[in-house]
């Protein structure tokens, strides 16, 4: 079945630093891929998504690239800031024998913490 | 326009009560879906309404479970006898459609805590 690793947290950075979080998958056929953030006390947003290889999905700053040979969808941001601090979930949507989308396969989240 | 609702935010009961969780997807949405996420772990499926037929469901842990979408708009998701390990942040989502660029919009979530 299909699966999502990311890295474990929690993670923290100054402002202002790089960051990245790891995500990799397993999956049959060719999934979509998403990253969802949650800010504390709020509800999962998409954040950005690819949906074919070599795409890459970019919103806020943040970037990740789909890499159908690593099975790889690693977040990054070149500078964050402190209003950056939230969960991050990688995600993936499989395909259905009728070319139509599946549920959502998420990854455990990491918490990024990003202090001044 | 509005996004996902849920209601309430938070609820607290005790082992072996009912509670009733409530998603309003967005307007015009005709795939809605229920998830959940157990303390400090994934978040996981557990099934998935079109309108107002359930497309799949095998992600519902077990016949305490009981979803309804009755006239494909809002859902509620029912618990009885709740347990323990049914605490958790249950989200709703919902979709337009099905294809592979499609988004799933999350709502606030539920937590439920049972004590």
């Amino acid at each position: 079945g299909n699966s999502v690793t990311q890295m474990e947290g929690p993670v923290t950075l100054s402002e202002e630093a790089f960051l990245t979080i790891n995500c990799t998958y397993t999956a049959t056929g060719y999934p979509s891929l998403f990253w969802y953030v949650q800010y504390p006390g709020e509800g999962l947003q998409l954040l950005l998504k690819a949906t074919k290889a070599d795409d890459k999905g970019s919103n806020k700053g943040f970037e990740a690239t789909y890499r159908k040979e690593t099975t790889s969808f690693h977040l990054e941001k070149g500078s964050v800031q402190v209003s950056d601090s939230a969960v991050y979930f990688c995600a993936l949507s499989g395909l259905l024998n009728t070319g139509t989308a599946s549920k959502l396969t998420f990854g455990t989240g990491t918490r990024l913490q990003v202090t001044l | 326009e509005a996004g996902v609702t849920q209601f309430p935010s938070h609820s607290v009961i005790e082992k072996g009560q009912t509670v009733t969780l409530r998603c309003d997807p967005i307007s015009g949405h005709d795939n809605l879906y229920w998830y959940r996420r157990v303390m400090g772990k994934e978040i996981k499926f557990l099934l998935h309404f079109v309108k107002e037929s359930k497309q799949d469901e095998s992600g519902m842990p077990n016949n305490r479970f009981l979803a309804e979408r009755t006239g494909g708009t809002y859902s509620t998701l029912k618990v009885q006898p709740a347990e323990l390990e049914d605490s958790g942040v249950y989200f709703c989502a919902s979709s337009q459609n099905l294809g592979r660029t499609d988004t799933q919009y999350f709502g606030p979530g539920t937590r439920l805590t049972v004590l």
